[in-house]
């Protein structure tokens, strides 16, 4: 089975800190996925990446960039953390042909204070 | 833009009870894939059912069913029988391009 690893369960920063949040996956798979979680919001898609060193923005990028150097790894930055970015934090991964949609991680949840 | 819906914010039952969760959503697409995830309280979103546009038929799974209508965009999820172990959020979602996803419906099963 596809593992999705999310390095951090739990997150405390402070405000203004630089915030890195890793994702690995073990399938070679080409597409990586950063989703937030917020109650009454859903799931919204922050950016994701169909290769290495290529990047998407998704719904709501502002105040977040990524990083993928390589094939395995998906990070996603906090440049300078705030309140409002308090949330759980998913990663996804997906290959081309999957029929099961998106393997996902098991989330970080961060906190700033 | 595509959007999915899921009106029920939290529904509770008793085990044993039936539940049905809704979803209805938006494209443009023709060509489409909805899903339904279960997220249990270790938070990791566990895949329950994919389904493309062009194929209406309804599905069963053992305690699991899925009815989805084209006519009225909507693809609704029902459980028989609930059981404590279905607690869980649900999330309904749609894959045009990107995966897009609802809400999110807080199901809570009581003993």
């Amino acid at each position: 089975d596809v593992k999705v690893t999310q390095s951090s369960r739990y997150l405390v920063k402070r405000t203004g800190e630089k915030v890195f949040l890793e994702c690995v996956q073990d399938m070679d798979h080409e597409n990586m996925f950063w989703y937030r979680q917020d109650p009454g919001l859903g799931l919204r898609l922050i950016y994701f990446s169909y290769d290495v060193k290529m990047k998407e923005k998704g719904d709501i990028p502002e105040g977040y960039s990524v990083s993928r150097e390589k094939k395995e790894r998906f990070s996603l930055i906090l440049e300078s953390a705030s309140t409002n970015q308090t949330s759980m934090y998913l990663c996804a991964s997906k290959d081309p042909g999957q029929l099961y949609g998106y393997t996902f991680g098991s989330g970080t949840r961060l906190t700033v204070v | 833009a595509q959007k999915v819906t899921q009106a029920q914010t939290e529904i509770s039952v008793v085990e044993k009870e039936d539940v049905t969760l809704d979803c209805v959503y938006e494209t443009r697409d023709t060509t489409y894939y909805l899903f339904w995830y279960k997220q249990p309280p270790s938070g990791e979103l566990v895949f329950l059912i994919r389904r493309n546009s062009f194929d209406e038929q309804n599905e069963i799974s053992g305690r699991y069913s899925w009815n989805f209508q084209k006519s009225t965009s909507s693809f609704n999820f029902t459980i028989t029988a609930s059981q404590v172990v279905d607690s869980a959020v649900y999330f309904c979602a749609l894959r045009g391009g990107k995966l897009t996803f609802g809400q999110g419906t807080i199901l809570t099963v009581h003993p």
